[in-house]
């Protein structure tokens, strides 16, 4: 069965500091996604990618940078954490564009205090 | 640019009842279209989708959804909802052209009632 795993499950990270949330998927996927979750704004996209070692940027890219080392794997990146960059974290990924299904993670909790 | 409008943020149903969430979308052609379940604490599943073809599309668990192209609207429907039923339902969008962007609905939290 299609698996999209995220660690870590929850953070706190202090303002300022670099978070890193790691993704990983066995579904043999091309295309890789992360998006955050607040309350009132339902999914948004940050970044993506349809090939290891390249990133597209998604609707809401500033302060976030992510990184594709391998088809598997895929980063998002807070270099400088910031109170609003408070979310619920999800990544997910899919065979292709259009009207394929993306299998997501479960999450990832981030409290930056 | 395509936008998802789920008008309901939160929906109360009494198990047994029928269900129906709603969902309207703006693009000027036909899109794909998507409903999603979070259950607590979990990712996102997909429930159905709708890219061509018979407007009446089944889901899993008894969910099925109709495209209405003249009102933009993809609806989901049950007709009778369990408790655990009880989640948060996203709508989605992706336009048919080749993009791999999807727009999510802000989703409606279904609570029913023993």
């Amino acid at each position: 069965e299609a698996a999209v795993t995220q660690s870590p499950r929850s953070k706190v990270a202090v303002t300022g500091g670099k978070v890193t949330l790691s993704c990983h998927q066995t579904n043999n996927h091309d295309y890789m996604y992360w998006y955050r979750q607040d309350t009132g704004h339902g999914l948004r996209l940050i970044h993506y990618s349809y090939v290891a070692d390249s990133t597209e940027k998604g609707d809401i890219p500033d302060g976030y940078k992510a990184s594709r080392p391998s088809q598997e794997n895929f980063s998002l990146i807070l270099e400088l954490a910031s109170l609003s960059q408070t979310a619920v974290y999800f990544c997910a990924s899919s065979w292709d564009w259009g009207d394929y299904e993306q299998y997501f993670g479960p999450g990832t909790r981030l409290t930056v205090l | 640019a395509q936008s998802v409008t789920q008008p309901d943020a939160r929906v109360t149903v009494s198990e047994g009842a029928s269900l129906q969430l709603r969902c309207k979308y703006s693009y000027s052609g036909t899109p794909y279209l998507f409903w999603y379940v979070q259950y607590p604490r979990q990712g996102l599943q997909l429930l159905l989708k709708y890219y061509s073809g018979d407007p009446v599309v089944q889901g899993v668990n008894g969910f099925e959804a109709e495209f209405i192209k003249s009102n933009s609207s993809f609806h989901l429907r049950k007709a009778s909802v369990h408790w655990s039923d009880s989640a948060v339902y996203f709508c989605a969008v992706s336009p048919s052209s080749n993009t791999n962007k999807v727009v999510f609905g802000t989703g409606t939290r279904l609570q029913v009632l023993p």
